[in-house]
Order: C-alpha cells, then structure tokens, then sequence
C-alpha cells in the first residue's frame, strides 16, 4: 500500500526566511505527485504537481519542488516565505497502478511570523 | 468554471443520530471521491466512483457508512449511526477520468461535530 509521509508537524519562519518542506513516500510504480494548500478557513488547494519530465517544478506563489526518484522524496521550497503563505500543507501520491486515489500525508502546518 | 460545491457547510448531531452529505462537483469530472479529515491529520479516502460505479470503498466502514452516485453527477455520503469518532471534515473531490493525469479539485467540505 502506497503511503505519504512529512517530515515536520509544525513549521515556524520568520517573514523572508527560506522554505523547505519533507515529504517522502512509498510505492515503487509510476506515481503523480503533488501538494496542496490549505489556508485558515479554505478548502485545500492545488500549489503544483509532478507528472513527468523535468523533476524541477514550479507552482503558484513563487513555490517550487524536486522529484528525486531515487529518494523517493517530493520536498517543497520557497526561497522568501510571506505571512500570508500561514497555512497547512499537504503532499499527495497518486500512484496509477492503485485505481489513481490520493494518498495525502498528515500535514505540515506552516506559521509564518511577520 | 464553477468548483466542487457541498453541503452543509457545517452540522452538529448527537450520537447515533443519521446524517447525510451533498457533493456536486465539477461538470464532466466522471471520478469523484469521498475523503474524511480528522482535525491533525490529512485527508483519508472513503470511497472512490468513476462515473456511477464504485472503484475503491476498501477504507469506507460499511456497518455505518454508504454512499451513492447514482446517476454519475452528484453523491451523498451518510452515516447511520454516527459515533463520537466519525467528528471530521468529509471533503468531496472530483477529476476528470481514470487513467488521466489531472489533479483533484476539492469542495470546501462539511465539518461534522457529533456529541
């Protein structure tokens, strides 16, 4: 069974401080990646994806993330995090020989000080 | 184009109460999905449909919990009888079909509170 985790509970940065966020998972097939935002009071939403090709994404509001196959890891970056980038992050496996559910990892909930 | 819409936003019931859930999502999206997020913990999937047909209900606790899609356009979920634990988030989500490689738009889900 697939499964998706994150390295941190909680996050908390000053304002222009640099991001980066653990996930790892678990599946040795074709996967989709991806992570989602949750900001206070919203519904979860797309920040980028992974299909294929270039393992270097890039996504809304200036957040990017690297594939590394070889660790099975999808970690997310923001060189200058913002106090409106406070929210809860998610990553997400989409592994196609699993009927293409998403696996979501517990969360890093991300605090942004201003 | 108009997201994944749900209803209610928000209910409140008593143990052993029965409680059912709305989800519309996007238009053509034929996958749709049912997830409950516990508060800490990211989403965990209940059931999956492609159209009408289920395709995935392994984690979905059938003593309790049923769902439908019975014309492959809206869904209800429903919970009878509801327990102290079943207190979470239910997000519905949709997609275009199997085998595409899109992502998964989310409603805004229904906080369900049971004391």
């Amino acid at each position: 069974a697939q499964s998706v985790s994150q390295h941190n509970h909680h996050v908390i940065l000053s304002e222009a401080a640099s991001l980066e966020l653990g996930c790892n998972y678990s599946y040795g097939g074709t996967v989709n990646l991806f992570w989602y935002v949750q900001y206070p009071g919203q519904h979860l939403q797309l920040l980028l994806k992974y299909f294929s090709g270039d393992p270097l994404v890039k996504g809304i509001k200036g957040f990017e993330a690297e594939f590394i196959k070889s660790k099975f890891s999808f970690n997310l970056r923001k060189p200058s995090v913002q106090w409106s980038d406070t929210a809860e992050y998610f990553c997400a496996v989409n592994a196609r020989n699993y009927g293409q559910n998403f696996v979501f990892g517990p969360g890093t909930r991300l605090s942004v000080l201003p | 184009e108009a997201g994944v819409a749900q209803s209610p936003r928000y209910k409140i019931i008593e143990k052993r109460q029965s409680v059912a859930f709305w989800c519309n999502p996007i238009s053509g999206h034929a996958t749709l999905y049912w997830y409950q997020q516990i508060l800490g913990q990211g989403p965990k999937l209940l059931i999956q449909f492609q159209n009408n047909g289920v395709v995935d209900d392994s984690q979905l606790p059938k003593d309790r919990f049923s769902a439908e899609r019975l014309k492959g356009v809206d869904s209800t979920l429903k919970i009878q009888p509801a327990k102290l634990e079943d207190s979470a988030v239910y997000l519905c989500a949709s997609k275009t079909p199997q085998g595409s490689n899109t992502e998964a738009f989310f409603g805004q889900g229904t906080r369900l509170t049971v004391v």
